[in-house]
């Protein structure tokens, strides 16, 4: 069946980096548009990251552009999230999710379970 | 950009019909999509392209997209409705954007 299965959060102190993986399997990974999506503690879904299928563009939300990168290894079937300067307010559950896309249109289909990352010092 | 307005909280009768709006400027311009999320679970898209269902989500849930209102309609609220309700839309410029959320309360 199709499934997401994201590793690599953690604690790590303010400053510091992790790098965050999802595994894909079910499906032609090489197919689709990839997108990281994070919840705050207390707080709503937010959309972070967006890769096309080849790679050929990729986008951010403001809050971490310039410290945070998406990239996919599509013979390996896996997204990942390089996550530099860490901040406090980037602790959250982050989630990796497949896009369906349609002309500019874009919506989440299938969602991981998710992993936590919590920075702090 | 986009800035999607939802109420925090809606509450219904079990059996009964709950609406959760999502404002926005001319949203009707947008395609709407619209996830569930139950606590320690990943969220689930339940309406996208502002009223298309996706297999094996209920029948009960219905949704529509005009002037600056998006409605999620849930016909028949069951108590495992209960959950946190996110819409989203696509913007050219600001990508992906997310409403703030609505707590779903099945009575």
């Amino acid at each position: 069946q199709v499934q997401l299965v994201e590793s690599g959060g953690g604690l790590v102190t303010p400053g510091g980096s992790l790098r965050l993986s999802c595994a894909a399997s079910g499906f032609t990974f090489s197919d689709y548009y990839m997108s990281w999506v994070r919840q705050a503690p207390g707080k709503g879904l937010e959309w972070v990251s967006h890769i096309t299928s080849t790679s050929s563009y990729t986008t951010y939300t403001d809050s971490v552009k310039g410290r945070f990168t998406i990239s996919r290894d599509n013979a390996e079937n896996s997204l990942y999230l390089q996550m530099n300067s860490l901040r406090a307010d980037d602790t959250a559950v982050y989630y990796c999710a497949r896009v369906d896309s349609w002309y500019d249109d874009y919506y989440m289909d299938v969602w991981g379970k998710g992993t936590t990352v919590t920075v702090s010092s | 950009s986009s800035d999607l307005t939802q109420p925090l909280s809606v509450s219904v009768a079990l059996g009964q019909t709950a609406r959760i709006i999502c404002e926005g400027d001319n949203i009707r311009t947008k395609n709407v999509h619209w996830y569930q999320r139950k606590p320690g679970q990943a969220p689930v898209v339940v309406i996208y392209r502002d009223s298309n269902r996706p297999s094996g989500i209920p029948e009960r849930f219905s949704g529509s997209n005009s002037g600056n209102t998006a409605t999620l309609t849930i016909s028949g609220a069951q108590a495992g409705d209960e959950a946190d309700y996110y819409c989203q839309v696509w913007d050219t410029i600001t990508a992906g954007v997310f409403g703030g959320g609505t707590k779903l309360t099945v009575l």
